[in-house]
């Protein structure tokens, strides 16, 4: 059975700071790994890693992959209240291209 | 362009009720599926469709019927809703292949 497990589930920081977000996982026919923000409503999309070892970069998020030890890490520096959502990872397997979530990463930032 | 869009956004159902989810796109994405998500779960595949005409059971399909009889449209049913499909219902399409998946807002169904 395809498994993703996402730490810590929850996490409280203060504006500023710097967090680190993880995702493992343990699926047959992997494909990719997707990264989603979710506020209140739909997930929406931040970064998609194929390939070991290449950061992605999107203004002050970055994620890279390791595909020898199956996990990647989200990272967001300078945090801001803004930032406060659930962090989704997912895993593409299989030719349908399916997905296959973790629970999730719930981040609060406070000022 | 609006992307993915479901209707309805909310709904509630007594025990045994039926009801038709539907899930729309605009983008010619070949790809949709319908997701549940549930406190503490994550997003859990319901079933997916591949193209027009075709569809597959995802991770949890019992309960759910779908149909996907134009390319952009993809229809989730409810038989005879039961409590346990209480639920954040996400609809999302895509290009397939190692593209990403766009969702839709969600519907939010409430069976008492």
């Amino acid at each position: 059975e395809d498994k993703v497990v996402q730490s810590p589930l929850s996490l409280v920081v203060h504006e500023g700071d710097t967090v680190t977000l993880n995702c493992s996982y343990e699926v047959t026919n992997f494909r990719s790994l997707l990264w989603y923000k979710q506020e209140k409503k739909a997930p929406t999309f931040l970064f998609m890693l194929t390939s070991s070892g290449i950061e992605k970069k999107s203004g002050r998020l970055s994620s890279i992959l390791d595909k020898k030890e199956l996990f990647s890490i989200l990272n967001i520096t300078a945090t801001q209240t803004g930032d406060s959502a659930i962090y989704l990872c997912a895993v593409v397997v299989g030719t349908a291209s399916k997905l296959t979530f973790g629970t999730g990463t719930r981040l609060q930032v406070t000022l | 362009n609006a992307g993915v869009t479901q209707t309805p956004k909310f709904r509630v159902l007594k025990t045994g009720q039926s009801m038709t989810l539907l899930c729309a796109q605009d983008m010619n994405h070949e790809y949709m599926y319908w997701y549940r998500q549930d406190p503490g779960m994550g997003l859990r595949l319901i079933h997916y469709s591949v193209g027009e005409g075709t569809t597959a059971k995802g991770e949890v399909p019992d309960g759910y019927n779908v149909s996907r009889l134009k390319k952009q449209n993809f229809l989730l049913g409810l038989e005879s809703a039961a409590p346990s499909q209480t639920s954040v219902y996400f609809c999302a399409s895509s290009s397939g292949g190692l593209l990403e998946q766009f969702f839709g807002p969600g519907t939010r169904l409430t069976v008492l």
